[in-house]
């Protein structure tokens, strides 16, 4: 148990379909992420929030939309995507900033197809 | 922008064989660096972290890894593969320009044959 819960695990959607993956955290910790895993690829960052408030936009296409409700949720709202989209989403946590060696906490992601 | 560089994206080790999984990194300062696995199925965990407390960090599983500012280098070692030890792994470091970003390496994926 890594005190942050993904769902849904997998997810099959068409290109004009609207869905939203979802981030639950545990852990008590104040900043939530949003990172995309393809293959052959290094993660990419694509969101971070602090304390609600997004403090990282890494130039993600305004089809992905995330949104923290609280220190505890985090969404990521998924609208008219592409087949190169289909990636795992992995949600993380931190108590603060990694700038300061403070660690993430993953959760199991969510496999997205697009098809 | 930091980078970070792992050779080789597949190792293949004999259970009871050294294990070297291989980081380098592009810094003009000391940065923070991690080490990460991803066993299948799951999403990231630690199994250290470069703390600047000490240049040989022990980390989870018997892993440890070596910080080596003149070869820009963090490389992970454990001086016996279990079968156990198969998973993915990821050199991470801290972004200069960013409280929040690590940038991640592309991973080597680690195979312990029996």
């Amino acid at each position: 148990e890594t005190g942050v819960t993904q769902t849904p695990r997998h997810l099959v959607m068409g290109m004009t379909n609207k869905k939203s993956l979802k981030c639950e955290q545990h852990l008590g910790h104040n900043a939530m992420y949003w990172y995309k895993q393809s293959a052959k690829k290094p993660l990419e960052l694509m969101f971070v929030y602090n304390f609600k408030e997004q403090t990282e936009n890494n130039s993600v296409p305004s089809r992905f939309s995330p949104e923290c409700p609280n220190s505890s949720h985090l969404f990521l709202h998924l609208h008219t995507l592409q087949p190169e989209d289909s990636a795992l989403y992995l949600c993380a946590s931190s108590q603060g900033r990694v700038a300061t060696n403070e660690k993430l906490f993953f959760g199991s992601g969510t496999q997205l197809s697009v098809l | 922008a930091q980078s970070v560089t792992q050779l080789g994206s597949h190792v293949s080790v004999s259970e009871g064989a050294l294990v070297l999984l291989r980081c380098n990194y592009s810094s003009s300062v000391p940065p923070y660096l991690f080490w990460y696995v991803q066993y299948p199925n799951q999403g990231l965990q630690l199994l250290l972290k470069y703390t600047s407390a000490a240049t040989l960090v022990k980390g989870i599983n018997g892993f440890e890894a070596e910080f080596k500012k003149s070869e820009t280098s963090f490389h992970l070692t454990k001086p016996s593969a279990h079968m156990s030890d198969a998973a993915e792994y990821f050199c991470a470091v801290s972004d200069a320009g960013s409280n929040y970003k690590l940038t991640f390496g592309k991973g080597t994926l680690l195979t312990v044959n029996p």
